[in-house]
């Protein structure tokens, strides 16, 4: 079964400085989908940005990026020019290619807690 | 473009009630997934349904837990029996039809509280 895993509980950064999250993940598939998603205090589910593994580019959406190391099984999230409204838990996301056994659905890691400093 | 719906927003039972959720995908999108998340966890996927179908419900509980997707309508999360266990936010989302690799876009979820 996949995993995903968030090492860092909680992060705390100056507004307007960049913040990078981490996350890991276990796979044996080679075909892949991995999210970021941010759950602000009323704790609705947004979507910051998706990278297919199978394109060597790191996603970027704006301010948000990604490194995307395939080999080490890394997804990090990087923050530019931090806002107050990036306050929220970040969410790492992993989606398979193959379907049954729950693989139809986003295995979660456990969340980061973003805090910005004004 | 209306998103993801879910009612209630909020939901409280006493032990022993049933609890119905309800979700409206997006407009266009015809495959619907349930997801729990419990205080201080990530989301942990329940079921995923095609209209008329249950595709993948091995996320769900074996017992008092059930979903559908009719052709008409919302689709329904059911909680029969509850218990304070079952306390906790129950988001649905949605992804477009015969695009499994699409983007899942999530309701605002149903905050259940069981006393």
């Amino acid at each position: 079964a996949q995993t995903v895993t968030q090492s860092q509980p909680e992060m705390s950064v100056q507004e307007a400085e960049t913040v990078t999250l981490s996350c890991t993940y276990d796979t044996s598939e080679s075909d892949y989908y991995l999210f970021w998603y941010k759950q602000p205090p009323s704790r609705q589910m947004i979507l910051v940005i998706r990278q297919e593994a199978y394109k060597q580019q790191n996603a970027t959406e704006n301010r948000f990026s990604v490194n995307f190391q395939k080999a080490a099984k890394s997804f990090s999230l990087k923050i530019s020019d931090s806002q107050l409204g990036d306050a929220a838990m970040y969410f790492c996301a992993y989606r398979g290619m193959y379907s049954g056994g729950g693989a139809d659905g986003l295995t979660f890691g456990k969340g980061t807690h973003l805090i910005i400093q004004p | 473009n209306a998103g993801v719906m879910q009612n209630p927003r909020h939901l409280v039972r006493r032990r022993g009630q049933e609890a119905r959720l309800r979700c409206s995908p997006m407009k266009g999108h015809s495959h619907v997934y349930w997801y729990r998340q419990l205080p201080e966890e990530g989301l942990k996927f329940m079921v995923y349904l095609q209209k008329e179908n249950i595709i993948d419900e091995s996320g769900m509980p074996k017992e008092r837990f059930s979903a559908e997707f009719p052709k008409e309508g919302p689709s329904i999360l059911r909680i029969q029996q509850v218990v304070r266990g079952d306390s906790a936010a129950y988001f649905c989302a949605s992804s477009p039809p015969n695009r499994r690799q699409e983007t899942q876009y999530f309701g605002p979820g149903t905050r259940l509280l069981v006393l």
